[in-house]
């Protein structure tokens, strides 16, 4: 089974700290997505990525930068971190369009 | 732009009853539709991807249908238990590999 790890499951930062989350799988697969999941808001695209050194905007990128220098790790970086990004962030792979496998979360809170 | 409803958004039955939960989307152009389901605090969990020339996936006591003419998909639960409590999110692949995600349906099964 196709297996993404998320490095943290729980992050507290405080506001205007640099914030790294890391992902990382483990079956090749070339596309790679970062979502944040908000009550009442679901799940937002962030960023993605097809392949490597290469990153798409998703529906939310603001505030956040990404980068994939291997294939295998897909980084979402909070700039400057700010209490509106206190959410879930889910990260998860995939080989075309054939189904999605995501990692465990992070949990982040920004104070 | 692809929309996707659940409903119902909450569901609470006594153990042993077959359920049926509804997702619709707006937009029949779409590769595969994927069902997953999260526990609370925790990452998505992959139940069954339906590709778009199927009507149908299934796995143990679950069954999904798809509809792409009337944009439309369901999630049969037969013999429900305690421990199928979670909530169910429906997602569909559109153009680029993208994830589209309905708000979900959070369900109860009383023991």
């Amino acid at each position: 089974d196709v297996k993404v790890t998320q490095s943290s499951r729980y992050l507290v930062k405080r506001t205007g700290e640099k914030v790294f989350l890391e992902c990382v799988q483990d079956m090749d697969h070339e596309n790679m997505f970062w979502y944040r999941q908000d009550p009442g808001l679901g799940l937002r695209l962030i960023y993605f990525s097809y392949d490597v050194k290469m990153k798409e905007k998703g529906d939310i990128p603001e505030g956040y930068s990404v980068s994939r220098e291997k294939k295998e790790r897909f980084s979402l970086i909070l700039e400057s971190a700010s209490t509106n990004q206190t959410s879930m962030y889910l990260c998860a792979s995939s080989l075309g369009a054939r189904g999605y496998t995501f990692g465990s979360g992070t949990r982040l809170t920004v104070v | 732009k692809q929309e996707v409803t659940q409903i119902p958004a909450a569901l609470s039955v006594p153990e042993g009853e077959n359920l049926v939960l509804n997702c619709s989307f707006t937009d029949s152009a779409i590769y595969n539709l994927q069902w997953f389901r999260q526990d609370p605090g925790k990452g998505l969990t992959s139940l069954l991807l339906i590709q778009s020339s199927q009507r149908e996936q299934t796995s143990g006591r679950l069954n999904a249908s798809l509809d792409k003419s009337s944009g439309r998909s369901t999630l049969y639960i037969a013999a429900s238990q305690p421990g199928d409590s979670a909530t169910y999110l429906c997602a569909v692949i559109r153009y680029g590999n993208k994830l589209v995600f309905g708000a979900g349906t959070i369900l109860r099964v009383k023991s």
